[in-house]
């Protein structure tokens, strides 16, 4: 495709509630990563891929939340029993690369907002 | 560390210029800046390596100083489109976790006719 994808667009979840976030990366983009920005913040890391390897999950807030990219393409980013406080933009982002030195393509993000 | 952005909001009519400051805490490999419509995906603007190499934005500029931790973006004769948040992010080394982006909280800058 001509950028990075994410579906939804929105999601209302009510507390307790499981959701998945899907994101289909630029074709043939090695590195996929997930980041979640509150309102009027940065974005923060969540998890990267190389391929179908999940390298790091350090960001991810808890054990409720899991990331796969189980052929190396499409990711699916998963967050069980849905609490308020993750109510966020969830961003995805792929590069070509597996280095820093290159540019990140941001999609425009799935808003979860939990009631 | 997140790195800090200043200032935190500008305004500006068409045509003037802007600087948008950026500091860390920690030593830095590179910075990168993007800039965020409001409900738009972050768009990349500049990567500068440590050591000089700048990779990115024709009309834009930016600086990084790497003994202060610091970098700066400089916008000349803004224009309406330039309207946005603006983000840098580091990366802590050439090695371990050099994929991984920490971005400051936003530059808004808003640009009037």
């Amino acid at each position: 495709g001509a950028g990075v994808s994410q579906s939804p667009r929105y999601k209302v979840a009510k507390r307790g509630q499981d959701v998945a976030l899907r994101c289909d990366p630029i074709s043939g983009h090695v590195s996929l990563f997930w980041y979640q920005q509150a309102l009027g913040q940065g974005p923060e890391f969540l998890t990267y891929f190389q391929n179908e390897a999940q390298l790091d999950k350090s960001g991810l807030p808890s054990d409720r939340f899991f990331a796969e990219r189980p052929e190396g393409s499409v990711s699916t980013l998963k967050i069980q029993r849905t609490q308020q406080e993750d109510s966020a933009v969830y961003l995805c982002a792929s590069s070509s690369s597996t280095g820093i030195n290159e540019k990140l393509f941001f999609g425009s993000g799935t808003q979860l907002s939990v009631l | 560390q997140q790195p800090v952005q200043s200032p935190q909001a500008v305004i500006l009519r068409e045509g003037e210029d802007a600087v948008i400051n950026c500091s860390s805490s920690k030593a830095l490999y590179s910075v990168h800046w993007y800039r965020q419509k409001h409900g738009e995906a972050p768009v990349f603007l500049m990567i500068l390596l440590k050591g000089g190499e700048q990779k990115g934005h024709e009309k834009i500029s930016a600086s990084f100083n790497e003994k202060k931790q610091q970098s700066s973006l400089y916008l000349t004769a803004s224009q309406l489109s330039y309207s946005g948040t603006y983000f840098c992010g580091h990366s802590g080394g050439s090695g371990g976790s050099n994929y991984k982006l920490t971005f400051g909280k936003g530059t808004l800058l808003t640009v009037n006719p």
